[in-house]
């Protein structure tokens, strides 16, 4: 059964650093794409990260370039997200998102998500 | 950007009846080369994280129920859910993966009437 526990949410001042991470079981975590995925508050999906397998390709969403850095350990089937100069508008719960595709010509089909892990920034 | 913006809001059905949600983009996600449209629905229960119910605009994920089915293409999209179960009761979100960044519309919620 394919298993992802999110962890490393909690409460944060605006200007403060958070590290998610994604601990992944089940399956070959090595053969797969990873995402992130947030929702603030009752409100909808907005996706912010991608990795590929290998770790040599990464996208971001506008709203965080520049402030969170994706990052996985395959050894550890572990994926990350450290996140700096966190705002309000961050506050969410963040969700681990496996991608259904294989290699690197589709992505973005999110077939197993984890439970998800709160961040509140708040002053 | 693509963006995704789902009809209606919210929709009240009963039991055993149909339920439809519509789904449009800003821009075609009909790749031509393909021919298959980048679109997925997935379905969120309260407290629950989003489950993938559908892809490639009318492929069923395994173990989806069969009364729910996808249709349409290029930038019209729909979701149906032929005989609404008190399961079915959910938030419904289209999510194209044409292009990066991946785009999901505001949510449909539906509840029983």
């Amino acid at each position: 059964e394919v298993q992802l526990v999110e962890s490393g949410g909690g409460l944060v001042q605006p200007g403060g650093s958070l590290r998610l991470s994604c601990a992944a079981s089940g399956f070959t975590f090595s053969n797969y794409n990873m995402n992130w995925v947030r929702q603030a508050p009752g409100k909808g999906l907005e996706w912010v990260s991608y990795i590929i397998s290998s770790s040599s390709i990464i996208y971001y969403a506008d709203s965080v370039k520049g402030r969170f850095t994706i990052s996985r350990d395959n050894a550890k089937n572990s994926l990350y997200l450290q996140m700096n100069s966190l705002r309000d508008d961050d506050t969410a719960v963040y969700y681990c998102a496996r991608d259904r595709w294989l290699g690197s010509a589709i992505k973005y089909s999110f077939d197993s998500w984890g439970q998800g892990t709160l961040v509140t920034v708040s002053s | 950007d693509i963006v995704m913006t789902q009809s209606p809001d919210s929709l009240a059905v009963s039991l055993g009846e149909r339920a439809t949600i519509n789904c449009k983009s800003s821009q075609s996600v009909l790749y031509s080369s393909t021919n298959k449209n980048y679109l997925a629905w997935y379905q969120q229960k309260s407290g629950q994280p989003p489950k993938l119910l559908i892809y490639w605009a009318s492929t069923r994920e395994s173990g989806v129920p069969d009364r729910f089915s996808g249709s349409g293409s290029g930038t019209d999209f729909t979701l149906t859910i032929s005989s609404l179960q008190a399961e079915d009761v959910a938030v419904y979100y289209c999510q194209q993966y044409y292009s990066t960044p991946p785009a999901f519309g505001q949510g449909t919620k539906v509840e029983i009437k």
